[in-house]
């Protein structure tokens, strides 16, 4: 099993360009989310998904959508691209989402370094 | 609002010393809680949780944590560190809304 990927690994945009960040899980699993992450802010949730077909906003969720259109895949976009989403992305899956449970706890993916100019 | 703190930003110790990372937590209902480690340049992995039940829990690694209602805390132990270990470490909560709130991290590094 490859676990959870991202994808791409590194990323440069200019302000006001779009872009979409990847994730994909092969372990079944039904949550997944998309965490920022920030210099002494630890992470921070900024969409999630309960389902295929589901997304709900985060503690984070402005500038950013999202789509989960497949079971296996949680899409993050940047419509319009600020230095302030300069950040690396996590993606992590879980089988239960909070709650206990066979394998509960999230699996994170390698992260996206995402710098925009 | 639900939050969590951990209150050192770093921590060094020697190898074989133990360790304690702090973690205090805000939330009104009966918490889920977890530890998570992250060494640099990787996603995090999963040490440790806690749901219900025995207030002590083992995770990977050797590593231990204790829940203490009364102070609101999930302390992470380990008897003797080993120079691997160092890596950021976060605390987080789940909240019913199926939301996972995060620390800020307390980044560990082990003198030989």
């Amino acid at each position: 099993n490859a676990g959870v990927t991202q994808t791409p690994k590194f990323r440069v945009l200019k302000t006001g360009q779009s872009m979409t960040l990847l994730c994909a899980q092969d372990m079944n699993h039904e949550y997944m989310y998309w965490y920022r992450q920030d210099p002494g802010m630890g992470l921070r949730l900024i969409h999630y998904s309960v389902g295929e077909g589901t997304t709900a906003k985060g503690e984070v969720p402005d500038g950013y959508n999202v789509s989960r259109l497949k079971k296996q895949n949680f899409l993050l976009g940047l419509e319009s691209a600020a230095p302030s989403q300069t950040s690396v992305y996590f993606c992590a899956s879980s089988p239960t989402g909070i709650y206990p449970g066979h394998g509960s706890g999230q699996f994170f993916g390698p992260g996206t370094r995402l710098t925009v100019l | 609002a639900q939050s969590v703190t951990q209150p050192d930003i770093h921590i060094t110790v020697s190898e074989g010393a133990s360790l304690e990372l702090r973690c205090n937590y805000s939330y009104g209902a009966t918490p889920y809680l977890f530890w998570y480690v992250q060494s640099p340049g990787q996603g995090l992995q999963l040490l440790l949780k806690y749901f219900s039940g025995d207030t002590l829990v083992q995770g990977i690694k050797g590593f231990e944590a204790e829940f203490k209602r009364s102070q609101s805390s999930f302390n992470l132990r380990k008897p003797s560190v080993h120079w691997s270990d160092a890596a950021e470490y976060f605390c987080a909560v789940g909240v019913k809304s199926n939301q996972f709130y995060f620390g800020t991290g307390t980044s560990l590094t082990v003198i030989p």
